[in-house]
């Protein structure tokens, strides 16, 4: 089973659109670690974010929120005002403490975000 | 630029070669990771070590791959008689020993079998 769920292959917004990626996880570990990564066309995963599981405060950094909702398994990631900058696609990864100790992390597919200027 | 390095970044080969990617971690970490990423999907690990220890193993990695660590710094990982479907970015990330530390990655080799 998929251990995080990327539902949104592809968005499209204009430029200065507010745009929400989703991330629905699945973990049996009380403890564990959610990321956000950016992929932009060179290829390189940029981290954006850490998250723990006993943390459930929304964070804000800039034009980037994050909604963590542990009710609901989810972690949204926020883009405020978007900018053609922000086209990339964006992984949610899970790190699991107590089953992984190896912390690998799974990743989902993925959102690919146009931003149309 | 202290990030995580790969070479090289792109390898074009023919079935049946072997090729070897080498990766460079930040200098302090002492966790590396390996992980491969075909089109549309999202990064899926293979390999990780801490220090110059191989600690797991994905069954990703068929007995064509071996990676290794030698002394706890860079990292090469070797494929034995390529196959197409071997054709995938190659990623390699780094990370603290200290609880859930942040993997950082390096910009990936992309390898094409022909």
């Amino acid at each position: 089973a998929q251990k995080v769920t990327q539902a949104q292959t592809e968005i499209s917004v204009v430029e200065k659109e507010d745009v929400t990626l989703d991330c629905v996880y699945e973990t049996r570990d009380t403890t564990y670690y959610l990321f956000w990564y950016k992929q932009p066309p060179s290829g390189e995963l940029v981290f954006l974010i850490r998250r723990n599981s006993f943390d459930e405060q929304n964070e804000i950094s800039g034009r980037y929120s994050w909604n963590f909702q542990k009710s609901t398994s989810s972690f949204n990631f926020t883009i405020t005002a978007s900018q053609v900058v922000d086209s990339a696609v964006y992984f949610c990864a899970l790190s699991e403490a107590v089953t992984n100790t190896g912390n690998q992390f799974y990743f989902g597919t993925g959102t690919s975000l146009t931003v149309i200027p | 630029d202290t990030g995580v390095s790969q070479d090289p970044r792109h390898k074009i080969t023919k079935r049946g070669q072997n090729v070897t990617f080498r990766c460079d971690p930040i200098s302090e970490h002492n966790r590396l990771y390996w992980y491969r990423q075909t089109l549309g999907q999202g990064p899926e690990f293979l390999t990780y070590f801490q220090n110059e220890a191989q600690l797991e193993k994905s069954r990703l990695l068929s007995d064509r791959f071996s990676a290794e660590r030698p002394k706890g710094s860079f990292s090469t990982l070797e494929i034995q008689r390529t196959e197409q479907g071997d054709s995938a970015m190659y990623l390699c990330a780094s990370s603290l020993r200290r609880e859930r530390e942040t993997q950082y990655f390096g910009p990936g080799t992309r390898l094409l079998v022909l």
